[in-house]
């Protein structure tokens, strides 16, 4: 089982260039999210896909977008990249409602120079 | 605003010590609570989960939680570490909604 897979791993941008993270699980999971992990600050919530068809903020959700493809995929898009935007960010899944524990992926970790 | 507070940021451990990993919500109403382990360069995993019931959890590798009501916490605890406990270790509270909510994390260092 592949679980939650994310594309890149790994990239470095320029300010002011555009970025899709791309994520997708096998689980038939409803809900998908997408996190970033900032040392000492834990993972905060950017947004948030409770069904396929829906999308709504979380935490942290400016500079973002995001598109729920399918009940697999969830895509989060910095469309202007900026240098507080570097940072570890992890798509998680579960079956929803919320309370079920996440499944992560392996996570990007994005440099913006 | 809710939150979630772990204590420590740093623990540094010699192999077989016993350890307790702070961990306190702040929510008044019914919350369900978790402990996510992230090894070095991997992904969380769940580590335990309290829903209801008995609140003393265990949960894998010889992992429990201890879930006090009057006091808002749920520490993670394990009786002897491994130098393969090393990792990075996440508190988290469901309070309703979409909205999990993550501690800032605690790093654990364990001395072979």
């Amino acid at each position: 089982n592949a679980g939650v897979t994310q594309t890149p791993k790994f990239q470095v941008l320029k300010t002011g260039q555009s970025m899709t993270l791309q994520c997708a699980q096998d689980m038939n999971h409803n809900s998908m999210y997408w996190y970033r992990q900032d040392p000492g600050m834990g993972l905060r919530l950017i947004y948030y896909s409770a069904s396929e068809g829906t999308t709504d903020k979380g935490e942290v959700p400016n500079g973002y977008n995001v598109s729920r493809l399918n009940k697999r995929e969830f895509s989060l898009r910095l469309e202007s990249a900026a240098p507080s935007q570097t940072s570890v960010y992890f798509c998680a899944s579960n079956l929803g409602p919320d309370n079920q524990p996440q499944h992560f992926g392996d996570g990007t970790r994005l440099s913006i120079l | 605003a809710q939150s979630v507070s772990q204590h420590n940021h740093h623990v540094i451990l010699s192999e077989a010590a016993s350890l307790e990993l702070g961990c306190n919500y702040s929510y008044g109403g019914t919350v369900n609570l978790f402990w996510y382990v992230q090894y070095p360069g991997q992904h969380l995993q769940l580590l335990l989960k309290y829903f209801s019931g008995d609140p003393l959890v265990k949960g894998i590798k010889g992992f429990e939680a201890e879930f006090i009501k009057s006091k808002f916490s749920f520490n993670l605890r394990k009786p002897s570490v491994q130098w393969s406990d090393t990792a990075e270790y996440f508190c988290a509270a469901y309070t309703g909604g979409f909205k999990t909510i993550f501690g800032a994390g605690t790093r654990l260092f364990v001395k072979a």
